[in-house]
């Protein structure tokens, strides 16, 4: 199984609402990461998770909140987001790196396309 | 900090022509790992090729190769032999210390 399983695929919500993307893999993989990818740009870094634990959050706002519940499983909790949120969020995994160059393939999820009204 | 520039925003090819995609980058580490991610319209991001800094030998894998210079931090992509199924965005990466930097990417638009 060399799947990174997203989801929901699509998701809309009010400025009000609380909601969750789920992220999953079983390649045994202990680094995970999320990426926020507006359309037409590059995906850009917001968290890393190295076995099970938060290594690089970079500078993301409080209404986005990360949690890895084991090594399998990645969640990406939502709350009071802005339009400006709407984007593509991709989720990813490898094994995890030593040093400077980590060298290990990401694997990607195809993704979650959120709303935010 | 690191930059990774990609200054063709959309290359045209034929198929069964060669495109080659340009990519630049910044750094000051002598030890870093280069890549190359293909975006279909699926959005799914798909490894085509990666390249070792320390490494000499040009990375090749099937119809993608690249073309490697470490001492003007160039690493562009040649793709051979194009099918429609290349059609897509791609993206130049740059690893270091687990964080991948994207550049802005190129739209390879492929025409029977």
């Amino acid at each position: 199984d060399t799947e990174v399983t997203q989801t929901p695929k699509h998701l809309v919500m009010g400025m009000t609402n609380k909601k969750s993307l789920k992220c999953e893999q079983h390649m045994g993989h202990r680094a995970m990461y999320w990426y926020k990818q507006k359309a037409k740009k590059p995906p850009e870094l917001m968290f890393v998770y190295s076995y099970e634990k938060l290594s690089i959050n970079e500078s993301v706002p409080s209404r986005f909140s990360p949690e890895c519940p084991n090594s399998s499983l990645l969640n990406l909790h939502l709350h009071a987001l802005q339009p400006e949120d709407s984007a593509l969020y991709l989720c990813a995994s490898s094994q995890v790196g030593r040093g400077p160059a980590t060298n290990e393939k990401l694997f990607f999820g195809s993704g979650t396309q959120l709303s935010v009204l | 900090a690191q930059t990774v520039t990609q200054s063709q925003p959309e290359m045209s090819v034929q198929e069964a022509e060669t495109v080659t995609l340009s990519c630049t980058y910044d750094t000051s580490e002598s030890d870093y790992y280069l890549f190359w991610y293909k975006q279909p319209p699926s959005r799914q991001m798909i490894l085509v090729i990666r390249q070792e800094a320390y490494k000499q030998q040009n990375a090749t894998e099937n119809r993608f190769s690249v073309n490697f210079q470490k001492a003007a931090k160039s690493f562009s992509l040649k793709i051979s032999d194009s099918q429609l199924g290349d059609a897509a965005m791609y993206f130049c990466a740059y690893d270091s210390w687990g964080k991948l930097q994207f550049g802005a990417g190129t739209q390879v638009v492929v025409t029977p």
